[in-house]
């Protein structure tokens, strides 16, 4: 995933619209993707996840989708809440268990 | 889901002493622990994969003297910081892999705060 440094991208949403986050991945050999939210001074928390033989998969109010060509994932959470404010992480797996962190981006939903 | 806990959930200590960090499965085995470090508004980056039973390996940059890890069964390994400084200040979490649904997903800690003065 893109590496923003100290300075991590917002999604500013209203509440009860749907939100859309984005990734790139750089790895081509990465065979599996996983979603994490993450709350303030907590650990990441899983949402969902795909293996590269999908380009598609949902789960309550999220879908994730893949595009394998262009290597980029992204996160749809419908009709957002205000529970969904987090900052969100793709990662990405290749040989081993070991995950590659996306550089997050923080959603941040208006009542 | 599987649930993994950390302790301290944060800890202050004076630079130059050395602090353990427990990361422990608590409702499956886990032969293999995974620690990250997670500066304020940045992501998280792999320091290290414990391994039970063997040696841990570490990610090219991180000393494997200062950041002693040790796997001593399937459901407990270790971080020690040791003679931390104020740069080591940071979150590390730690995280384990669960054959849960079928699909080796990690599952992480709470994390562990460390403030070194």
């Amino acid at each position: 995933g893109e590496s923003v440094g100290l300075h991590l991208p917002t999604l500013s949403v209203q509440e009860g619209d749907n939100s859309i986050i984005n990734c790139a991945y750089s790895n081509s050999a990465s065979d599996y993707f996983i979603w994490y939210k993450q709350e303030s001074g907590k650990g990441p928390q899983f949402i969902i996840d795909i293996r590269s033989n999908m380009d598609k998969r949902q789960g309550q109010r999220v879908t994730v989708l893949l595009n394998k060509t262009v290597k980029h994932l992204s996160l749809q959470i419908a009709a957002t809440q205000p529970g969904d404010s987090a900052v969100y992480f793709c990662a990405e797996k290749a040989a081993g268990n070991k995950l590659t962190f996306g550089g997050g981006t923080r959603v941040l939903v208006k009542p | 889901g599987a649930v993994v806990s950390q302790h301290p959930s944060w800890v202050i200590c004076k630079s130059g002493t050395s602090v353990k960090i427990e990361c422990r499965s608590l409702d499956f085995q886990a032969t293999t622990m995974f620690w990250y470090r997670q500066f304020p508004k940045q992501s998280l980056m792999l320091m290290a994969t414990s391994n039970e039973g063997s040696k841990a390996t570490y990610e090219q940059g991180v000393e494997k003297d200062k950041f002693l890890i040790n796997h001593a069964s399937l459901t407990l390994s270790t971080l020690t910081v040791t003679s931390a400084h104020p740069e080591d200040s940071s979150f590390y979490i730690c995280s384990a892999p669960s054959l849960t649904g079928g699909l080796d997903t990690q599952y992480f800690g709470p994390g562990t705060r460390l403030t070194v003065l």
